[in-house]
């Protein structure tokens, strides 16, 4: 059965610095890779995919991940973190292209000023 | 931008009694879904639809739980006698149907409180 750990309940990253939140994934076959963002009191906002092809991929508001094959990684980037970046981070995984997302816990991103 | 809508935004409810929650996928999705988050847990699966029929469901999606496509809209989950437990964030989402995967849209939420 496929499966998703994000470790780290919170990162706390000071504004400009770059951030990582990590994700490691279990699933027979080839991963589909997702992450999104949760506001307060606000559904779930897709950020990013990987499905094939380059391991750097780029999604919105200047995040990116990078796909691991061979550590089952898929951790979440930014290069200059943001105070209104601070919400929580889901990463998930699927086994097709229709198939139901397997979340991890979540990971909690507090930027400070 | 096209949203996936679910109404109502809180919903309370007493131990026993049914719900319906409702949602409007993105216009042209075919693919509609059912989440559900306890509080301070992570995003469960519960339900997925197609063509109007289950694709697939997990083992939280017992009898108590119906999914239905009423109209070309409308994508409703339904909660036959609630329990405490049942007390969670329900997201709905859709995706459309593309050559390699169309990502899933996700609504807003709706918080069922059950007393």
């Amino acid at each position: 059965a496929q499966s998703v750990a994000q470790p780290e309940d919170q990162v706390n990253v000071a504004e400009g610095n770059p951030l990582t939140v990590k994700c490691t994934y279990s699933v027979s076959g080839n991963p589909y890779l997702f992450w999104y963002v949760q506001y307060p009191n606000r559904g779930l906002q897709f950020l990013l995919k990987y499905i094939t092809g380059d391991n750097l991929v780029k999604g919105s508001y200047g995040f990116e991940a990078e796909f691991n094959k061979s550590q089952t990684s898929f951790h979440l980037k930014k290069p200059s973190a943001l105070v209104s970046d601070s919400a929580l981070y889901f990463c998930a995984v699927s086994r097709h292209n229709t198939d139901k997302l397997i979340f991890g816990t979540g990971t909690r991103l507090q930027v400070f000023p | 931008e096209p949203e996936v809508t679910q109404t109502p935004s809180h919903q309370v409810t007493q131990m026993g009694q049914e719900v319906i929650l409702r949602c409007v996928p993105i216009s042209n999705h075919l693919y509609f879904y059912w989440y559900r988050q306890i509080l301070g847990q992570k995003v469960e699966f519960l339900v997925s639809f197609y063509n109007n029929e289950i694709s697939e469901k997990s083992e939280i999606f017992d009898d108590q739980f119906s999914v239905e496509r009423p109209d070309g809209s409308n994508f409703t989950l339904k909660i036959r006698s609630t329990k405490l437990e049942d007390s969670a964030m329900y997201f709905c989402a859709s995706a459309g149907a593309g050559s390699l995967y169309n990502e899933q849209f996700f609504g807003p939420g709706t918080r069922l409180t059950v007393l």
